[in-house]
């Protein structure tokens, strides 16, 4: 089955605590982006990646960290959460951004807590 | 920069009537529109997009959006609301004129609630 998978699907943890939450997708995308979603904000976008060891700057990024060594994998890192950073996080991942025309496949979320 | 709006944080309708999301986007060059819906405790799930072409884009579920270039918007419609529609819907825009090549801008939410 065609999916994008994230884990922990729930996590609390204290401030300060280094933390990584793993991504993954089988479709052979391209494409991969996170997004935090809070309450009357939306999604806002931290991270994307348009192709492996190519990663940018989304509307968000400050406190996040992502790598993407592997076209399937794109892991979000926090070295020092921050309860500013308690929200609830997708993956997306898309075949191509190159032509901007493909729509974006969700993972099933994440909910942080930092304490 | 690249920005959405979502005027309405909320949307109620009757099941049977037409239902109307509104959007409305800023971008310097052309835009990739794009509706998707969130329902509770799930993921975001694509519903259509409007690239180029014919103004008026059709997409799952009965769902379609009619992009207006001058009004700048792009507002979700449906002729008959079903009460399984009830979800968040979030509008999207990518810029093709920009810089940041990668970015997809998302609006707030509107919440549509489809009273039986």
């Amino acid at each position: 089955e065609a999916q994008v998978t994230q884990n922990p699907r729930y996590l609390i943890t204290v401030t300060g605590k280094k933390l990584t939450v793993t991504c993954s997708q089988n479709m052979n995308h391209e494409y991969m982006s996170w997004y935090r979603q809070d309450p009357g904000l939306g999604l806002r976008q931290i991270y994307y990646s348009m192709n492996v060891e190519v990663t940018d700057k989304g509307d968000v990024p400050e406190g996040y960290k992502v790598s993407r060594k592997e076209k399937r994998n794109f892991p979000l890192i926090l070295e020092s959460p921050s309860p500013n950073q308690t929200s609830l996080y997708f993956c997306a991942s898309s075949l191509s951004w190159t032509s901007g025309t493909y729509e974006q496949y969700f993972g099933p979320g994440t909910r942080l807590t930092v304490t | 920069a690249q920005s959405v709006a979502q005027p309405e944080d909320q949307v109620n309708v009757a099941e049977g009537n037409p239902l109307t999301v509104k959007c409305t986007y800023s971008v310097s060059g052309n835009p990739y529109l794009f509706w998707y819906v969130q329902y509770p405790n799930r993921g975001l799930q694509f519903l259509l997009k409007y690239i180029t072409g014919d103004n008026l884009v059709k997409g799952s579920y009965g769902f379609e959006a009619e992009f207006n270039k001058s009004q700048t918007s792009f507002h979700l419609k449906k002729p008959s609301a079903l009460v399984s529609d009830s979800a968040l819907y979030f509008c999207a825009v990518r810029d093709t004129g920009g810089t940041s090549y990668g970015k997809l801008t998302f609006g707030q939410g509107t919440i549509l609630t489809v009273h039986p």
